[in-house]
């Protein structure tokens, strides 16, 4: 089982959905947990990050991390098509090193 | 804001060669590490770069085949050494920025094509 395991999608959604990626993670150890956006041949790009348990808003995104469940998601809400992206989720504990999904190819549709 | 860049941005290697990717930061960094991202797979760690040591690799990566020097706090360079069409990859760094939490931030990314 990888420690950290995401739906790959692809996902395509309307202009002005609401988008909820998701991933679960199985290592007890990890605190905090990241969500990048990643366009087509760019570096990905720190979105939100969130360390241990609860929510954190950002303007339209929201990131929920549930440690009991091992389960981390983010929301999109009024989604545009500039949000057009893969969407990686990552984990890490206290020695810095992230552990990376397989990441969720994202498609907004004007 | 702060800026990681790498260079070269890309290139197009035969198989057999060696090509170091420069990783420069303008601000000082706590961490810095190399990933790769493979086709259709999640990044995967290969090493935490150690300013003025050996780097640190992962499990299935080896000093031989990617040898890494930081001989400062903004600056790095990976080697990946007698390269195959299998290292055909986006190679990237990633910084923790000094005096920050655990925010780990990218650079663009080195696409490197082995033919």
């Amino acid at each position: 089982q990888k420690e950290v395991e995401q739906d790959p999608g692809p996902l395509s959604v309307p202009e002005g959905a609401i988008v909820s990626l998701n991933c679960t993670y199985s290592n007890s150890a990890f605190q905090y947990f990241m969500w990048y956006r990643q366009y087509s041949r760019k570096g990905p790009e720190l979105l939100m990050y969130t360390y241990s348990s609860g929510n954190k808003e950002d303007g339209r995104f929201t990131a929920q991390v549930d440690k009991s469940s091992k389960y981390i998601s983010l929301f999109i809400r009024d989604s545009q098509p500039s949000d057009s992206a893969t969407y990686l989720c990552a984990s890490g504990g206290s020695n810095y090193k992230l552990t990376f999904g397989k990441g969720t190819l994202l498609t907004v549709n004007p | 804001s702060a800026v990681i860049s790498q260079k070269p941005s890309r290139d197009i290697c035969q198989r057999g060669t060696s090509l170091t990717i420069q990783c420069q930061v303008d601000s000082q960094v706590t961490m810095m590490f190399w990933y790769r991202q493979q086709p259709g797979q999640s990044l995967t760690l290969i090493a935490t770069a150690n300013q003025g040591s050996e780097a640190t690799y992962e499990s299935g990566f080896v000093i031989d085949k990617f040898p890494i020097s930081r001989p400062n706090l903004t600056f790095s360079t990976l080697t990946v050494s007698n390269m195959s069409p299998e290292d055909s990859s986006i190679y990237l760094c990633s910084v923790v920025w000094a005096g920050t939490d655990y925010e780990q931030y990218f650079g663009p990314g080195t696409r490197l094509t082995v033919t």
